[in-house]
């Protein structure tokens, strides 16, 4: 069946980088995600990146998609105190109107 | 940010009552989604639709029905509520285009005493 795996926890000084990563199980995936979700509020859709690409650059973020291992890492360069939050991977099927199969979740903290 | 609105924002009810949560969007978006967030389970999908009056089932579907009566309400409701029901949902909703991704409302807290 489908499932997706992530680490519950990261704390990481400010200015470190930080690395929060992803296991999918379902090969057919065509669309990962990573959502944000700081507290008290909805998900934030911060990247995705479609299965032919391995790596997806956008400012401060770098996804990296490892399909024969089934792995997805979210690097957050320069990391924040603003950047504290819950990270949520997410797969979905064939068709980016399929359903979304999320992880647990990763909750960052950053400290000074 | 996607034109989501979610109502009630939070809501506390007894167990056996019903509860109806109602999910607005102003994207003519054709897919939308109920999810619900419990802690070590991440978001689990509990109803779709793909168009008006045309959804099917999720992961967790027991124990909830919805409504697509107009391409921008999705209401989910819960006939009897149970004490396991006590959760947050989010609302998301996706265009048809490749480019499209899913978008989330702001969520609603329940508790189901």
């Amino acid at each position: 069946g489908e499932d997706v795996e992530q680490s519950l926890f990261l704390s990481v000084r400010e200015g470190d980088s930080s690395v929060i990563n992803c296991t999918y199980t379902d090969s057919s995936s065509t669309y990962l995600y990573w959502y944000k979700q700081e507290p008290g509020a909805g998900l934030q859709l911060l990247t995705y990146i479609f299965s032919n690409m391995d790596m997806k650059q956008d400012q401060r973020l770098t996804v990296l998609l490892n399909k024969k291992d089934k792995h997805l890492s979210l690097r957050i360069a320069d990391t924040q105190t603003g950047d504290s939050a819950i990270y949520f991977c997410a797969e979905s099927g064939p068709n980016n109107t399929d359903k979304l199969i999320f992880g647990t979740g990763t909750r960052l903290q950053v400290f000074p | 940010d996607a034109g989501i609105t979610q109502s009630p924002r939070h809501k506390v009810t007894e167990t056996g009552t019903p509860v109806t949560l109602r999910c607005h969007q102003t994207e003519n978006h054709r897919y939308m989604y109920w999810y619900r967030q419990d802690p070590g389970h991440g978001l689990r999908l509990i109803h779709y639709s793909y168009g008006v009056k045309d959804t099917d089932k999720g992961e967790v579907s027991d124990g909830y029905s919805v409504s697509r009566s107009k391409t921008e309400d999705f209401l989910l409701t819960l006939e009897s509520a149970t004490s396991s029901q006590t959760s947050v949902y989010f609302c998301a909703i996706n265009g048809q285009k490749s480019t499209d991704t899913q978008y989330f409302g702001p969520g609603t807290r329940l508790t189901v005493l």
